[in-house]
């Protein structure tokens, strides 16, 4: 089957470096995308990754590594509107986008 | 710039009744389009996605359908609807097979 896996929550402070790891298993896998979302709101897209690496964009800077199927997320210099739900998604053979379940990130003064 | 609209943003129906969610783009031609469904507290559920006029793939068997009658309108809909429908339906359109952008979203709650 096709799934994603990343943890469920993860809390840290304000100013502080958040990284969410995401291990994926997805057939004709293209790359990988990850997604912020807000209570209430919907998500919208941070970044991707087709080749192996880090991709930083300002504060948010997203890796993948395919002979490992795993990805991560890193947010750094934390701020209190950080706290939101981050999902990483699969690209796979056709187009489709497979979600993982989300992380909820809590931000503490 | 592109822009996505849906609409309602929510909708309280009974148990029975029909749905018709509407979701159009601008400023881009032939997207592919897709809706989801998000259920509280997990991830997005791909229900249909579609690259073109009249051509839909189905990803979940359910009482649900999609149907694409213009090449930026993309409908969601049901003849009858039952209380798991309940959820939170995004519309995402994407060039290629990259980045999706996601409406804002459509609040259903089946009673």
């Amino acid at each position: 089957g096709q799934s994603l896996e990343q943890p469920s929550e993860v809390t840290a402070v304000e100013g502080a470096i958040v990284q969410i790891n995401c291990t994926y298993q997805t057939s004709g896998f293209y790359g990988l995308s990850w997604y912020q979302q807000h209570d209430g709101g919907a998500p919208t897209f941070l970044s991707y990754n087709a080749l192996d690496g880090l991709e930083e964009t300002g504060r948010f800077s997203s890796f993948l590594s395919r002979s490992d199927s795993y990805g991560y997320l890193l947010l750094q210099e934390l701020q209190m509107k950080d706290s939101a739900s981050y999902f990483c998604a699969a690209y796979n053979q056709g187009g489709k986008l497979i979600f993982g379940q989300g992380t909820e990130l809590s931000v503490k003064p | 710039s592109q822009t996505i609209h849906q609409w309602p943003a929510t909708l309280v129906q009974p148990v029975g009744s029909p749905l018709s969610l509407e979701c159009t783009v601008e400023g881009t031609s032939n997207p592919n389009l897709y809706w989801y469904r998000q259920a509280a507290g997990r991830g997005l559920q791909l229900l249909f996605y579609s690259v073109g006029i009249g051509q839909i793939s189905s990803e979940v068997p359910q009482n649900l359908s999609a149907s694409r009658p213009q090449d930026r309108q993309f409908i969601l809909s049901s003849k009858k609807l039952l209380l798991s429908d309940s959820g939170f339906y995004l519309c995402a359109w994407s060039k290629g097979y990259e980045t999706q952008y996601f409406g804002p979203g459509t609040r259903l709650l089946v009673l």
